[in-house]
């Protein structure tokens, strides 16, 4: 039973334009969720986090948002760059639990 | 460069063969997992381990045996391989478990099993 859902396998957006990407996830335990970028033959690095305690997080062109009540966060590029092309996996963790759950990804194809 | 080493990159195995994958880190990191990545999902936790001599089960353990003699080589075995463990294995480790940068991965061994 998949616990963190991305609905969208792929994902086309124009370079400067925005880029959003969603994730869902099922278990209200969950109180940190991270991104993660994956280039071909590299492992997934880790892009940003946020905290239950805060719906948005910021790091230069990368937005976080978390909606709790709607166990829903989205990630934002802004301006998206050819660069940013890649899959991007969302993933979340229980405090105290040892594991991360993954969704399945999204691949990000931003056209120049 | 620091981080996690994997070694093979690549590997095919045929089916009852035994294997062993190797991951190195170099960062001092308590906490190391194994995970496997599969088309259509996401990854998935094998087996980890929260320090030197401790180990234990993920979501997907069936099939798989691990070790942590060392605290920075995390190893994942396979005793006889089947075809269902054609895979990519992720090893990641982490200084905690609740990491505020997350978990820093090798860059995978791709494992396929005839």
């Amino acid at each position: 039973d998949q616990q963190v859902k991305q609905n969208s396998p792929s994902l086309s957006v124009q370079e400067g334009r925005i880029s959003i990407l969603n994730c869902d996830y099922t278990n209200s335990m969950f109180d940190y969720f991270l991104w993660y970028k994956k280039y071909p033959a590299e492992g997934p690095t880790f892009l940003i986090s946020i905290s239950s305690i805060k719906d948005k997080n910021e790091d230069g062109r990368f937005t976080v948002f978390l909606n709790k009540s709607a166990k829903h966060l989205s990630l934002h590029i802004v301006p998206s760059q050819p660069g940013d092309s890649a899959v991007y996996f969302c993933a979340a963790s229980q405090t105290g639990a040892n594991n991360l759950f993954f969704g399945t990804g999204t691949r990000l194809t931003v056209i120049p | 460069n620091a981080g996690v080493t994997q070694t093979p990159k690549f590997r095919v195995l045929k089916t009852g063969q035994s294997m062993t994958l190797l991951c190195a880190q170099d960062m001092n990191h308590e906490y190391m997992y194994w995970y496997r990545q599969d088309p259509g999902m996401g990854l998935r936790l094998i087996h980890y381990s929260v320090g030197e001599g401790t180990t234990a089960k993920g979501e997907v353990p069936d099939g798989y045996n691990v070790s942590r003699l060392k605290k920075q080589n995390f190893l994942l075995g396979l005793e006889s391989a089947a075809p269902s463990q054609t895979s990519v294995y992720f090893c990641a480790s982490t200084l905690t478990g609740t990491d505020d940068y997350g978990y820093t991965f090798g860059s995978g061994t791709r494992l396929t099993v005839v």
